[in-house]
């Protein structure tokens, strides 16, 4: 089946040490989001690919890195987690709006602890 | 800055019963969209409408849009305890070729058998 998978589901680091969360996709879509979201909030959107065009949303803390080696691949790097960096990361893929509707695919997220 | 504001926070109905969310927004939209969430899972969309629809089905959900009053609804009909989770509405706004979506702050329903 086409999906949108996270690796891995649940991630611990300590406070400080870089980390990387992976997505894959098998839905050939060209735009790729990663959310980050807080217990009981909402999700909230940190960057998103379209192709290899990379758009980081304005309030996007520095620290949060993203590659897209690929259409299928697309990681979120951590640089200095901190404490208020736990929290459940979500990504998700669309077709261009030309081809479809603007609708997102969601991956089962990655739950990040930091020691 | 957040777009949606959903209420009720939280929503506790029988088996059987309808629940209805509301969703309230505050700019121009394309198109809003409802998404659920399992208890630590990702999200599920369910329906999108249009900015030029006023109500859409899709089975047991119904959804209307109010662009007036920039608020929309969900009404799940004969809800099941497997409908628990948490919904959540999302305003789209056009960016180059996507879709950027804003999320509600979502509303935690139970449904008890």
């Amino acid at each position: 089946d086409a999906m949108v998978i996270q690796n891995p589901r649940y991630q611990v680091t300590q406070f400080g040490k870089p980390v990387t969360l992976s997505c894959s996709q098998t839905l050939n879509h060209n735009v790729m989001y990663w959310y980050q979201q807080k217990s009981s909030q909402a999700p909230k959107l940190l960057f998103h690919y379209y192709d290899k065009d990379f758009n980081n949303e304005a309030d996007t803390p520095d620290n949060f890195q993203s590659r897209r080696p690929n259409t299928s691949f697309c990681f979120l790097d951590i640089r200095s987690p901190g404490l208020g960096d736990a929290a459940m990361y979500l990504c998700a893929t669309s077709r261009d709006l030309r081809a479809g509707s603007g609708e997102q695919f969601f991956g089962p997220g990655t739950r990040l602890t930091v020691l | 800055s957040q777009q949606g504001e959903e209420d009720p926070q939280a929503l506790s109905i029988q088996e059987g019963e309808n629940a209805t969310m509301n969703c309230s927004y505050k700019t121009s939209i394309n198109n809003l969209q409802w998404y659920r969430q399992n208890s630590g899972r990702g999200l599920v969309h369910l329906i999108l409408i249009r900015s030029n629809e006023r109500e859409k089905h899709s089975g047991r959900l119904r959804v209307t849009l109010d662009t007036s009053k920039k608020s929309s609804s969900l009404l799940i009909t004969a809800s099941r305890a497997a409908d628990t989770a948490s919904y959540f509405c999302a305003t789209a706004g056009r960016s180059y070729n996507t879709d950027k979506l804003i999320f509600g702050t979502g509303t935690r329903l139970q449904v008890f058998p």
